[in-house]
């Protein structure tokens, strides 16, 4: 079965500090993993995917993330933090099957905090 | 840009009503999915929906839950008989190319 860990569920950082959240993945096939960001009292909307490409992928808003393997790791990074930028982040793991479709395990979340 | 909409943005019932939360998928997406959000907890998958079947489920989606996609374009999720506990923000997603997109959610409150 797959699973997200998510280490540290509120991260703070000073404005235009680098932004690391980070995430664990666990997975019996080669995972499809993402991160989304949901601000307050909104959806989810999608930041970034790996799915099977290159294993440093870009998202929006100037996040990026990494895949590696051998760590298991899917982390989110951003070289310098916006106040905008304050959201809980999620990531999630999906298992491609025959079908096609995607079920997603979500991590339990990131609240990232920006401070002045 | 195509979106997700899910109708109504909240919703309060009482407990033992039916409720029926109602989402719009992108139009050329093939996979529509619920997935629910208890307040302070993490996203849940519930159910996902392909060719007018359900194709997989989790254990949190009973009898007292149904899908259904009644038209071309409309995909619902009908609790039967609420409970205290089904308290919860609901999100409807559709993919394609196993990328997920999702509404911005129905908060369902069950007194």
């Amino acid at each position: 079965a797959q699973s997200v860990t998510q280490l540290g569920s509120h991260v703070s950082v000073s404005e235009g500090a680098l932004v690391l959240l980070r995430c664990n993945y666990s997975s019996s096939v080669p995972p499809y993993l993402f991160w989304y960001v949901q601000y307050p009292n909104q959806g989810l909307q999608l930041l970034l995917k790996y799915t099977s490409a290159a294993t440093l992928v870009k998202g929006i808003n100037g996040f990026e993330a990494e895949f590696k393997k051998s760590e298991t790791s899917f982390h989110l990074t951003k070289p310098s933090a916006h106040m905008s930028d304050a959201a809980e982040y999620f990531c999630a793991v999906s298992e491609p099957h025959s079908g096609g479709g995607n079920k997603l395990t979500f991590g339990t979340g990131t609240q990232l905090k920006v401070e002045l | 840009e195509p979106e997700v909409t899910q109708t109504p943005s909240h919703q309060v019932t009482q407990m033992g009503q039916e409720v029926i939360l109602r989402c719009v998928p992108i139009s050329n997406h093939l996979y529509f999915y619920w997935y629910r959000q208890i307040l302070g907890q993490k996203v849940e998958f519930l159910v996902s929906f392909y060719n007018n079947e359900i194709s997989e489920k989790s254990e949190i989606f009973d009898d007292q839950f149904s899908v259904e996609r009644p038209d071309g374009s409309n995909f619902t999720l009908k609790i039967r008989s609420t409970k205290l506990e089904d308290s919860a923000m609901y999100f409807c997603a559709s993919s394609i190319d196993r990328v997920a997109f999702f509404g911005q959610g129905t908060r369902l409150t069950v007194v």
